[in-house]
């Protein structure tokens, strides 16, 4: 039982590069989230989903697309990478009961 | 107005000292509560769920004042091992939202 991963770990992007970070859960959970977490922000929602082939905005959502073709995978994109999108990404998946399990973690940084 | 406000501290407290931590919350329409830990350069991980008639494991304390909307975390007998950041989150009663504090961070000093 993994809990929740997240690809790749660290990542340096250009200005206008796109990338695709990836979110894997293997506990079952309905329920994923995209957070970014910036010095002083504190963890904003970018995007989240409530199941297989739903996904809805969060507080920060400009930039970024998502999608949740499979029940335990939820990705993550940015098509034209900025540098005010540097940031530690972190996924999440929830159980109703217990809150929210993060992921390790992505740090991204947009030169 | 934020939906969650803490302290940010920094608090350092030597070993074996108690410490609390208070956190605000702007929505009364609020209904879950939580205290996560976070590590330098980690991921958030779940402390603790915070209920109406307060809720003790092991050395930690959270307790919950809805008529003031506020939560606390209480760590008793410090450990070096505590030192880290912590979250004070809040879920409203409807949607799918979790909205977290920008954490407070404690030192324990030896």
């Amino acid at each position: 039982n993994a809990g929740v991963t997240q690809t790749p770990k660290f990542r340096v992007l250009k200005t206008g590069q796109s990338m695709t970070l990836l979110c894997a859960q293997d506990m079952n959970h309905e329920y994923m989230y995209w957070y970014r977490q910036d010095p002083g922000m504190g963890l904003r929602l970018i995007h989240y989903s409530v199941g297989e082939g739903t996904t809805a905005k969060g507080e920060v959502p400009d930039g970024y697309n998502v999608s949740r073709l499979k029940k335990q995978n939820f990705l993550l994109g940015l098509e034209s990478a900025a540098p005010s999108q540097t940031s530690v990404y972190f996924c999440a998946s929830r159980d109703e009961a217990r809150g929210e399990y993060f992921g390790p973690g992505t740090r991204l940084t947009v030169t | 107005r934020k939906e969650v406000e803490q302290d940010p501290g920094p608090f350092n407290v030597p070993e074996g000292a108690t410490v609390a931590f208070n956190c605000t919350y702007s929505n009364s329409a609020s209904q879950s509560f939580f205290w996560y830990r976070q590590d330098c350069r980690k991921e958030p991980k779940l402390l603790m769920s915070v209920y109406s008639s307060g809720n003790e494991d092991g050395r930690f304390t959270a307790q919950l004042n809805r008529a003031s909307q506020y939560i606390s975390l209480l760590i008793r007998d410090s450990k070096l091992s505590d030192s880290a950041t912590y979250l004070c989150v809040v879920k409203r009663n409807t949607g799918y939202q979790f909205y977290f504090g920008t954490g407070t961070s404690l030192t324990v000093i030896p």
